[in-house]
């Protein structure tokens, strides 16, 4: 099946700082990838779709200036957390779909101290 | 508006034991896929089934089994003699055709004791 790969699998931050996370479709191209976050115990949650070449679509409640999307290519998306709380500490997980089915990354736990 | 419902938030077996995961949905479309995924401790997501909207045959798969029933919108999921490497939590989604988005249920934690 397609993959997607997501790196760093965890990452360690000082609060105020920013963290990259970045996601990749290693053998297919995606004009959309989706990013989700999921607190522990808890469901994935939406966050925002990436859209190649224009800008990231948010959900409800979620900022857009806080986390930034960037979707250069038809391979890559990133996500930045930006001025790190945290708060912000969570497991974080994207996904692209050649076609119906939705393939995901590995998750990328982010903890702020 | 799409919802995706698992009633049960945790659920404890004994080895051997089947269980079944209940899955709940909301949807106005017509054309829309369900979906299970696995989540180990580890984190990263486990695909098991995809199933579209039109299609409502169950399907086995080993000791793997859902049950597609559109009339009631449910799609639960059903494991027969369960092992202990099956504990985990299960999550059950729909993704909209129109919206391409995949909207998960809150999961069912699953703990099988030997």
């Amino acid at each position: 099946g397609a993959v997607v790969s997501q790196h760093p699998s965890w990452v360690i931050c000082k609060s105020g700082t920013s963290v990259k996370i970045e996601c990749r479709s290693l053998d297919f191209q995606a004009t959309t990838m989706f990013w989700y976050r999921q607190f522990p115990k808890q469901s994935l949650m939406l966050m925002a779709t990436s859209n190649e070449g224009s800008k990231a679509t948010y959900e409800q409640g979620v900022e857009k200036d806080k986390f930034l999307i960037n979707h250069a290519s038809l391979t890559l998306s990133t996500l930045t957390v930006t001025s790190a709380h945290p708060e912000d500490s969570s497991f974080y997980i994207c996904s692209a779909s050649p076609d119906t089915e939705a393939f995901f990354g590995q998750g990328t736990r982010l903890t702020v101290v | 508006a799409q919802k995706v419902t698992q009633a049960q938030t945790e659920i404890s077996v004994v080895e051997k034991e089947d269980v079944t995961l209940d899955c709940v949905y909301e949807t106005r479309d017509t054309t829309y896929y369900l979906f299970w995924y696995k989540q180990p401790p580890s984190g990263e997501l486990v695909f098991l089934i995809r199933r579209n909207s039109f299609d409502e045959q169950n399907e086995i798969s080993g000791r793997y089994s859902w049950n597609f029933q559109k009339s009631t919108s449910s799609f639960n999921f059903t494991i027969t003699a369960s092992q202990v490497v099956d504990s985990a939590v299960y999550f059950c989604a729909l993704l909209s055709y129109n919206t391409d988005k995949l909207i998960f249920g809150t999961g069912t934690r699953l703990q099988v004791f030997p």
